[in-house]
């Protein structure tokens, strides 16, 4: 079946340090790519997408690009802040409309420390 | 708008009672998505219902049920419950069925099983 690993952390950075979070996936078809990510007592918020190879998805400064040859979708950010703190999923859905619903890493603790 | 709702925010049960969670997803949501967080597994998608029927589920033993109304809202239950069952139930809603680009999560309801 689908699977995705991802480093689980936690992951401590300094304010303004380089960040990648790696993920790599095993599908079956031609999923689409998500990273979402929880802040403390909230629920998950997409945070970015890529529905095909090569696609990059971006948002708030992060950035994640679909590589099909090495099956990853790797997390990064030029400078974090401490905001960034949180945990960070990578997940994939499957073609077709993910009938399956979502299939998640176990998470990325991420500390951001000032 | 009001986003996901879940209730209650958190929830105290012992081995073998039964729990019922409550969603309610964004006005004109007819989707709506149940996972399980938990520490061990990460997250699992339960089910998801559209215009009142089951789409599709999880590995999950029949002790988990779910129904959507037709308003929209949606229950999941749990009979029987076991420690393992401990967890952070997260709901999701979108437009459409299978959609998993435009899910929008609830904050989760917390159940502790002693």
């Amino acid at each position: 079946g689908d699977s995705v690993t991802q480093m689980e952390g936690p992951v401590t950075l300094s304010e303004e340090a380089f960040l990648t979070i790696n993920c790599t996936y095993t599908a079956t078809g031609y999923p689409s790519l998500f990273w979402y990510v929880q802040y403390p007592g909230e629920g998950l918020q997409l945070l970015l997408k890529a529905t095909k190879a090569d696609d990059k998805g971006s948002n708030k400064g992060f950035e994640a690009t679909y590589r099909k040859e090495t099956t990853s979708f790797h997390l990064e950010k030029g400078s974090v802040q401490v905001s960034d703190s949180a945990v960070y999923f990578c997940a994939l859905s499957e073609s077709g409309g993910g009938a399956d619903g979502l299939t998640f890493g176990k998470g990325t603790h991420l500390i951001i420390q000032p | 708008k009001a986003g996901v709702t879940q209730t209650p925010r958190y929830l105290i049960k012992t081995r073998g009672q039964q729990v019922t969670l409550s969603c309610s997803p964004i006005s004109g949501h007819r989707s709506v998505s149940w996972y399980q967080q938990t520490p061990g597994q990460g997250l699992q998608f339960l089910f998801e219902y559209f215009s009142e029927t089951q789409r599709n589920k999880g590995n999950f033993p029949g002790r988990f049920s779910g129904r959507q109304f037709s308003n929209s809202r949606s229950e999941m239950n749990v009979s029987t419950l076991e420690l393992g069952d401990s967890a952070l139930y997260l709901c999701a809603s979108s437009l459409a069925a299978g959609g998993p680009e435009k899910l929008f999560f609830g904050s989760g309801t917390q159940l502790s099983v002693l």
